[in-house]
């Protein structure tokens, strides 16, 4: 079975500094790694992926993951923070095609980012 | 195209009492997810549907619990009869294909209070 974990309920960081949101992962065979941001009353948003290729995948709003074969991790970055990228983050996980119609997408439980003026 | 459409976006309801939530996925999309999300538990698949046709209902927390996709534009998640321990977000999301490029789309969520 697949599963996502994120260490960390909360992230507290200040404007301008840079900030790391942590997802380690469990899967057989290779990875399909997403991020999804929530901000209040609203839906996720889908902010990047990975499927294959570069680890470093850059998405949306500045956003960027590494991709860590060898310790299962997919961290979310950002060089410098802004207020408004306050929200709730989740880490998913896909693994490949496993039968006709299948699409097991599994998510961690979110991190709360709040970015502080 | 306007996204992901939910309906209600908030249902407050007494215990006992059947509630429906409605969703409207991206045209074009074959694949629609139900989740529900609580503080506790975080985001759980209940049931996705390909085609029309439910692939995966294991999640489906137990009978009270059924959701239909009568056409490829709208689908369904009924609770009947309601607890209070329903209480929580859900959402619908859709996706194009189960390939692995593509991400689920989602929609705002309704709100499930049962009092």
């Amino acid at each position: 079975a697949q599963s996502v974990a994120q260490p960390e309920d909360q992230v507290n960081v200040a404007e301008g500094n840079p900030l790391t949101v942590k997802c380690t992962y469990s899967v057989s065979g290779n990875p399909y790694l997403f991020w999804y941001v929530q901000y209040p009353n609203r839906g996720l948003q889908f902010l990047l992926k990975y499927i294959t290729g570069d680890n470093l995948v850059k998405g949306s709003y500045g956003f960027e993951a590494e991709f860590n074969k060898s310790q299962t991790s997919f961290h979310l970055k950002k060089p410098s923070a802004l207020v408004s990228d306050s929200a709730l983050y989740f880490c998913a996980v896909r693994v490949p095609y496993s039968g006709a119609g299948s699409y097991q997408l599994t998510f961690g439980k979110g991190t709360k980012l709040s970015v502080i003026p | 195209d306007a996204g992901v459409i939910q309906s209600p976006r908030h249902e407050v309801t007494e215990m006992g009492q059947e509630v429906t939530l409605r969703c409207k996925p991206i045209s074009g999309h074959d694949y629609l997810f139900w989740y529900r999300q609580t503080m506790m538990r975080g985001l759980e698949l209940l049931i996705y549907f390909n085609n029309n046709v439910p692939i995966d209902d294991s999640g489906m927390p137990e009978d009270r619990f059924s959701a239909k996709m009568p056409n490829a534009s709208f689908s369904t998640l009924k609770i009947q009869p309601s607890e209070p321990r329903d209480s929580a977000v859900y959402f619908c999301a859709s996706s194009p294909s189960n390939r692995p490029g593509t991400e689920a789309f989602f929609g705002q969520g309704t709100r499930l209070t049962v009092v």
